[in-house]
Formats: structure tokens, C-alpha cells, sequence
């Protein structure tokens, strides 16, 4: 089982529309979970921190659930600009050593039509 | 003012060859990483750094090899390349390790001949 699982998409979706990406991951001893958004051929940027309480940013919501070890982003009122590949990530111990470190998972695309 | 910087941003080489790539931070952070982004854009992690602890992927092949001459600059050498090597390789960098966020650089793409 991979330790950071997304549906890899695409989502295809008009303007407008609300859009959910769902995450899994493996390690119950994670601690940290973020989303980051990758455009094409571009180098992933932070689009926000994920905690327990669930937290909204502008049109944009994430959710935790540590019984399930799901994290869910949902986009509301999608925008053109909001094409790009979403990356669900998860701090976990995937190198030797004593420092976590943030494990990506494979990314959800996404295509908003006009 | 770039914040990560990554040279050159597109290498071509052939088979056998040596390489380096440039990646420089300007941030003031004290951990620096490299990753391997595949043609599945699956982003796995490499190499993580700082003043005190390199820790190694240790699936990561022994012809790859970090070096940082200082804090802000950590470069990536890689010996006797193959055609498996073609990706892109993202330099990052963070305050401190772990949970901090994360900054890439613009990426490098390497094509193996």
C-alpha cells in the first residue's frame, strides 16, 4: 500500500462547479498534512496547511479525519485558474533518520472548463 | 528576487556521463532537499540536508551525491548517468525540517540520451 494515496483524476469540471479531491494515508503516527498545487511544468507551491478542526480558505476547504486517515480539499465556485495538479502530502518517516520529512502523494488533476 | 533557484533548468546528456545540477536558496533556511519527479509525476524525495544530518533515500542509487559548500546551496552530482535518471529534479528548501513548508525551485529537466 502506498503511504500517500489520491484518485489521480482527471477531473474535468465546468467553471463554477464544486470539486472534492480525497486523500488516504497509511502512517496513523503522521502529524502534519498540507495541500500543494502543481501547474504544468512547474514546481509544487504550498496551498495550505490541513488541520484537525478543518480549515476554509477563501474558496477553498480542507478536512482531516485521524480515525479514517483521510484528508479531503474541496474547491468551490472553481475558477479556470485553478487548473493544476493537487498534491495531498503528509509528514511521515520515509528516510533513515530521526527527522520526518513530507511524503507526496501522487497528485489529482484537475481541468476547469470554461 | 528568487527565493530557490535551480541550474540549469533543462540538461541533455548523453549515456555515461557525469553531472551536476546548481540549487541555491536565499531564504535563510536552515534544510535543503532534493527530489526526482518522474513521468507519472510521482515527486519522491531523495535527499534532505541540513548543517547537522544528511539522511539518504535509501533507495536512491549510490551514483547520486548531494554537496553543500555552505547552507544555502546544495548540489546535486550524479555519476555515470542512465537512461532510467531522465526526470525532473526539484531542489527545495525549508525554515527548519519536517513539518515547515516546503519551497521548490523552478526544476530541472534531464533528458538521458
Amino acid at each position: 500500500r502506498k503511504e500517500v494515496e489520491q484518485d489521480p483524476g482527471p477531473f474535468n469540471v465546468p467553471e463554477g462547479a464544486t470539486v472534492a479531491f480525497n486523500c488516504t494515508y497509511s502512517n496513523s503516527a503522521s502529524q502534519s498534512f498540507f495541500w500543494y498545487r502543481q501547474d504544468c511544468r512547474k514546481e509544487p507551491k504550498l496551498l495550505m496547511s490541513v488541520y484537525s478542526s478543518g480549515n476554509e480558505d477563501g474558496r477553498f476547504t480542507a478536512q482531516l479525519n485521524r480515525a479514517s486517515q483521510y484528508i479531503s480539499l474541496l474547491i468551490r465556485d472553481s475558477k479556470l485558474s485553478d487548473s493544476a495538479t493537487y498534491l495531498c502530502v503528509v509528514n511521515l518517516y520515509p528516510l533513515r533518520g530521526s527527522a520526518r520529512q513530507l511524503t507526496f502523494g501522487s497528485g489529482t488533476q484537475l481541468t476547469v472548463l470554461p | 528576487d528568487t527565493a530557490v533557484s535551480q541550474t540549469p533548468k533543462y540538461l541533455v546528456t548523453q549515456m555515461g556521463n557525469d553531472k551536476s545540477i546548481k540549487c541555491e536558496q536565499n531564504l535563510g533556511h536552515d534544510t535543503m532537499y532534493w527530489y526526482k519527479q518522474d513521468s507519472k509525476k510521482f515527486l519522491k524525495i531523495m535527499f534532505s540536508y541540513n548543517n547537522k544530518e544528511l539522511i539518504i533515500n535509501e533507495t536512491v542509487p549510490n551514483r547520486f551525491s548531494p554537496k553543500s559548500p555552505d547552507k544555502a546551496h546544495l548540489n546535486l552530482h550524479i555519476n555515470s548517468l542512465e537512461l532510467g535518471d531522465s526526470a525532473v529534479y526539484f531542489c527545495a528548501s525549508s525554515l527548519r525540517g519536517g513539518t515547515d513548508e516546503q519551497f521548490f525551485g523552478p526544476g530541472t529537466r534531464l533528458t538521458v540520451l
